[in-house]
């Protein structure tokens, strides 16, 4: 089976039900951050992103919030399916090139 | 069909022998990086390139290098594999105006 994630904070939620998933950044000169989700046995796939200049963000079912007083981030899926099931990880871009810097992550378990 | 493509998917090796996973990309980007995910961890930055021959080390590229002969493939090697680099490697590739994009990911497992 898939090792990571073995000791991650885990968000457990009722299949139907809105889901969110913190993160705190470490560098305030980050411009620019991304969610991501790691399936088992996958890469991380693009979810949503935000630019600094922005504190609302939202996509299909996805909304993504920026908190830049506080530098936090969060990422809340509507009506929250089993498919959402994975690990969720954000991160930053702290400087030019694309560079990312990620947190550790948050497994998702969706209950039937 | 795959736009960032890894190979091997997985590999077991021994202490000391020399290892080379190849990733390549069909998304004509001139970014390309690889990874290291440990469990319970994020994924921490080994080396990037930025265009062909263009080489930059990561947070820990201690015990790897990297070759990037042509825009679409980059490469990683462990000179001499420890148990320590037994983990999940990831190639991404990225242009300057898009996010990156993942590959499926190596799981290597040194003896």
């Amino acid at each position: 089976g898939e090792s990571v994630g073995l000791h991650l904070p885990t968000l457990s939620v009722q299949e139907g039900d809105n889901s969110i998933i913190n993160c705190a950044y470490s560098n305030s000169a980050s411009d620019y951050f991304i969610w991501y989700k790691q399936e088992s046995g996958k890469g991380p796939q693009f979810i949503i992103d935000i630019r600094s200049n922005m504190d609302k963000r939202q996509g299909q079912r996805v909304t993504v919030l920026l908190n830049k007083t506080v530098k936090h981030l969060s990422l809340q899926i509507a009506a929250t399916q089993p498919g959402d099931s994975a690990v969720y990880f954000c991160a930053e871009n702290p400087n030019a090139g694309n560079m990312l810097t990620f947190g550790g992550g948050t497994r998702l378990m969706v209950k039937p | 069909d795959a736009d960032v493509t890894q190979t091997p998917r997985n590999r077991i090796t021994k202490t000391g022998k020399r290892i080379m996973l190849e990733c390549s990309q069909t998304k004509g980007h001139d970014r390309m990086y690889w990874y290291r995910q440990d469990p319970g961890l994020g994924l921490r930055l080994i080396y990037y390139s930025f265009d062909v021959k263009d080489i930059n080390k990561g947070e820990i590229s201690d015990g790897y290098s990297v070759s990037r002969q042509a825009q679409a493939k980059f490469s990683l090697s462990l000179e001499s594999a420890i148990p320590n680099q037994t983990a999940l490697y990831f190639c991404a590739s990225a242009s300057s105006t898009d996010t990156q994009y993942f590959g499926p990911g190596t799981r290597l497992t040194v003896l």
